[in-house]
C-alpha cells in the first residue's frame, strides 16, 4: 500500500528565512514520482516540483527544491527566502501505483 | 485507511458515451468537495467546487453542461463527463472538507483516470 505522511499540520515563519516542509513516504513500487502542489485560497493546485525515484539529482525550481532521501523515503521541500505570498497549504504526492496525496502542510508566512 | 474514496480508478469509454465518477467521504461528512482534472505533467485544475443541496459553482473555462456535478447526501458527490470524447481523456481527482471549510483538513481520492476512446 501507498502512504503520504505529513506532519506539520500548521507552520510559521518569517518571512525571507528559509523553510522545510517534511514529507515521507512508503511504496512498495521501485519507480514512482514524488510531486510538491501549493494551493492558495483559491483552491487551485499549483505544481511546484517534481522527483523521479531514479533521479540522481535532487529537483531544483526557483526557489524550490526537494531534499530527497531514497533510503529514508523523504521528500522535503525546501523554500528558500520565503515571500508573504508563499502562505498557502502545501501537499506532497506520490505518483506510483496510483495518486496518494499526503494532509497537507498550512504554511504561513509572517512580516 | 483511505477517507475520501473514487470510484471508477480508471475507465476506458467510447467517444460520445457519458461517464459517471463518485466520490465519497468515507468516514466524515463533507458539505463541500471538489473536482479537479490533471492534464500530463501539468498542475491540478480546480473545475468546480461541489456544495450538498446546493449547485456547484464551476471554475471559469469549465463547461457546466460538460461536466454535471451532483452533490446528492454529505457523502457523496458525483461527476459525469457527458458525451465524452478524446481530449476529455485525464486524470480526474476529488477532494473534501472533513470541518468547517476555512479550517477544516483536505482529503484527496486517489484519482480516476478516464480513456475516451
Amino acid at each position: 500500500a501507498q502512504k503520504i505522511t505529513q506532519t506539520q499540520p500548521g507552520m510559521f515563519v518569517q518571512e525571507k528565512e528559509a523553510v522545510t516542509l517534511d514529507c515521507t513516504y512508503d511504496t512498495s513500487d521501485q519507480s514512482y514520482g514524488l510531486f510538491w502542489y501549493k494551493q492558495p485560497s483559491s483552491g487551485e493546485m499549483i505544481f511546484l516540483i517534481y522527483q523521479g525515484s531514479y533521479d540522481e539529482q535532487n529537483a531544483t525550481e526557483g526557489r524550490y527544491s526537494l531534499n530527497f532521501q531514497k533510503a529514508r523515503k523523504s521528500a522535503n521541500l525546501v523554500i528558500s527566502a520565503s515571500q508573504l505570498g508563499d502562505s498557502a497549504m502545501y501537499f506532497c504526492a506520490m505518483d506510483a501505483e496510483k495518486l496518494t496525496f499526503g494532509t497537507g502542510t498550512r504554511l504561513t508566512i509572517i512580516p | 485507511g483511505a477517507v475520501v474514496s473514487q470510484h471508477p480508478s480508471w475507465v476506458i469509454c467510447k467517444s460520445g458515451t457519458s461517464v459517471k465518477i463518485e466520490c465519497r467521504s468515507l468516514d466524515f461528512q463533507a458539505t463541500t468537495m471538489f473536482w479537479y482534472r490533471q492534464f500530463p505533467k501539468q498542475s491540478l485544475m480546480l473545475m468546480a467546487t461541489s456544495n450538498e443541496g446546493s449547485k456547484a459553482t464551476y471554475e471559469q473555462g469549465v463547461e457546466k453542461d460538460k461536466f454535471l456535478i451532483n452533490h446528492a447526501s454529505l457523502t457523496l458527490s458525483t461527476l459525469t463527463v457527458t458525451s465524452a470524447h478524446p481530449e476529455d481523456s485525464s486524470f480526474y481527482i476529488c477532494s473534501a472538507i472533513r470541518g468547517l471549510s476555512n479550517t477544516g483538513e483536505l482529503f484527496f481520492g486517489e484519482g480516476s483516470r478516464l480513456t475516451v476512446l
